[in-house]
């Protein structure tokens, strides 16, 4: 069964620049997340998909950064425009729907954000 | 404020060894509390997680020590082993709410030396 991809695996960007970075769960799961890890802290939640719809978007910083996931199956974060604290490592997770089974979330490889 | 504080930051010990390495948390209505290990270019993985109403849970050479009233939990690898080589991540979430945003600790780089 293939895991969590994301992609790309690396993205270096100007400042003031767009990037759209992509999540593919794996297959049949409903929840999808969004986390980042800036600068070797913790991994910080940023939103939670359940299907296409945004369940809890309570850590997404500000409205430069853009989540989408349509149709339920894919999601893409477009981060516009990106500023230097953006930088980071973007995870990508997703988790099953059902009781206790949601619990287990299977985090993707991450994609490496650096703006300068 | 960071709600789950971890330690140490690095660790290195010999083969054979035990690893130890500690979490405390702030908010008392979390009751879900997993280890996530990381290796180079690959994401967190589920190693083991705990619910508070056990003290302690072990699976092979990993183990789980819980203690609610200092809100603190410990993760031990007994035997350490160079592939235990990785970044540790300790984590917790409240599952009463319906909410799945885990809050991570900063992460331990373990290096387990031959």
């Amino acid at each position: 069964e293939a895991g969590v991809t994301q992609f790309p695996s690396h993205s270096v960007i100007e400042k003031g620049q767009t990037v759209t970075l992509r999540c593919d769960p794996i297959s049949g799961h409903d929840n999808l997340y969004w986390y980042r890890r800036v600068m070797g802290k913790e991994i910080k939640f940023l939103l939670h998909f359940v299907k296409e719809s945004k369940q809890d978007e309570s850590g997404m910083p500000n409205n430069r950064f853009l989540a989408e996931r349509t149709g339920g199956t894919y999601s893409t974060l477009k981060v516009q425009p990106a500023e230097l604290e953006d930088s980071g490592v973007y995870f990508c997770a997703s988790s099953q729907n059902r009781p206790s089974a949601n619990l287990e979330q299977f985090f993707g490889p991450g994609t490496r954000l650096t703006v300068l | 404020q960071q709600q789950v504080k971890q330690s140490p930051q690095s660790l290195i010990v010999q083969k054979g060894g035990i690893s130890i390495i500690n979490c405390a948390y702030e908010n008392t209505a979390f009751d879900y509390f997993p280890w996530y290990q990381q290796f180079p270019g690959k994401g967190p993985a589920l190693l083991i997680a705990i619910r508070p109403d056990v003290s302690e849970k072990k699976e092979g050479r990993f183990t789980i020590s819980f203690n609610k009233s200092a809100k603190q939990f410990s993760l031990h690898i007994m035997d350490s082993q160079p592939g235990d080589s990785a970044t540790y991540f300790c984590a917790a979430l409240r599952e009463d709410t319906g909410r799945r945003a885990l809050t991570f600790g900063s992460g331990t780089r373990l290096q387990v030396q031959p």
